[in-house]
């Protein structure tokens, strides 16, 4: 089966960077992409990584690493506004590109 | 405007009666997908569809029916409701094997 492990919570400052963790367990996938939600809202998606190594967007920057089964996603410059939850997810190849499997998620507390 | 819309946002029913939710998205993506949400075990994949009248379970389609007969919506049906369907949903298309999906804002179901 497949499974990936985020940590339930981070905590940071403004102006800090931090990153939020995930490794996975899954027998082959096309790519690692994360999403972000805001208390209230919708998934939006931030990043995503088709190939090892990193990918920057901004002040987001996402890894990845197949041989490790780990990838992170790196937010710096934090700002209050990054304060919301961050799930990682894999598109599994045995289910083809529309299958998605999300990580339980990673709340991101940003204190002034 | 590019958006997914679901209907309707919030409801309240009770065991064993039929419900819709209904989900329309007005960028003639190709890939449709519905996901339940629930606190600690992040997004779980319900149902996908990857075009007119080709639909295939997701990770947790027990006690739900989906259906494709427009490009442009894809309806969740609940035939008999349970309190255990008590969730957060969420709709999302995206445009054939990008990664970028788009949420619709969700609906909040109780089911007593």
């Amino acid at each position: 089966g497949q499974s990936l492990e985020q940590p339930s919570e981070v905590t940071a400052v403004e102006g800090a960077i931090v990153q939020i963790n995930c490794t996975y367990q899954t027998s082959g996938f096309y790519g690692l992409s994360w999403y972000q939600q805001h208390d209230g809202g919708a998934p939006t998606f931030l990043s995503y990584n088709a190939l090892d190594g990193l990918e920057e967007t901004g002040r987001f920057s996402s890894f990845l690493s197949r041989s490790d089964s780990y990838g992170y996603l790196l937010l710096q410059e934090l700002q209050m506004k990054d304060s919301a939850s961050y799930f990682c997810a894999v598109s599994p190849q045995e289910g083809g590109y529309n299958k998605l499997i999300f990580g339980a998620g990673t709340r991101l507390a940003v204190h002034p | 405007e590019a958006q997914v819309t679901q209907n309707p946002r919030y409801l309240i029913t009770v065991t064993g009666k039929k419900l819709t939710v209904t989900c329309s998205q007005n960028m003639n993506h190709e890939y449709m997908s519905w996901y339940r949400q629930d606190p600690g075990l992040g997004l779980r994949q319900i149902y996908y569809s990857m075009n007119v009248e080709v639909t295939d379970k997701g990770d947790v389609p027990e006690g739900y029916k989906v259906s494709r007969k427009e490009k442009r919506n894809f309806p969740l049906i609940l035939e008999s409701p349970s309190p255990n369907q008590t969730s957060l949903y969420f709709c999302a298309s995206r445009p054939g094997h990008r990664e970028t999906q788009y949420f619709g804002p969700g609906t909040r179901l109780l089911v007593l």
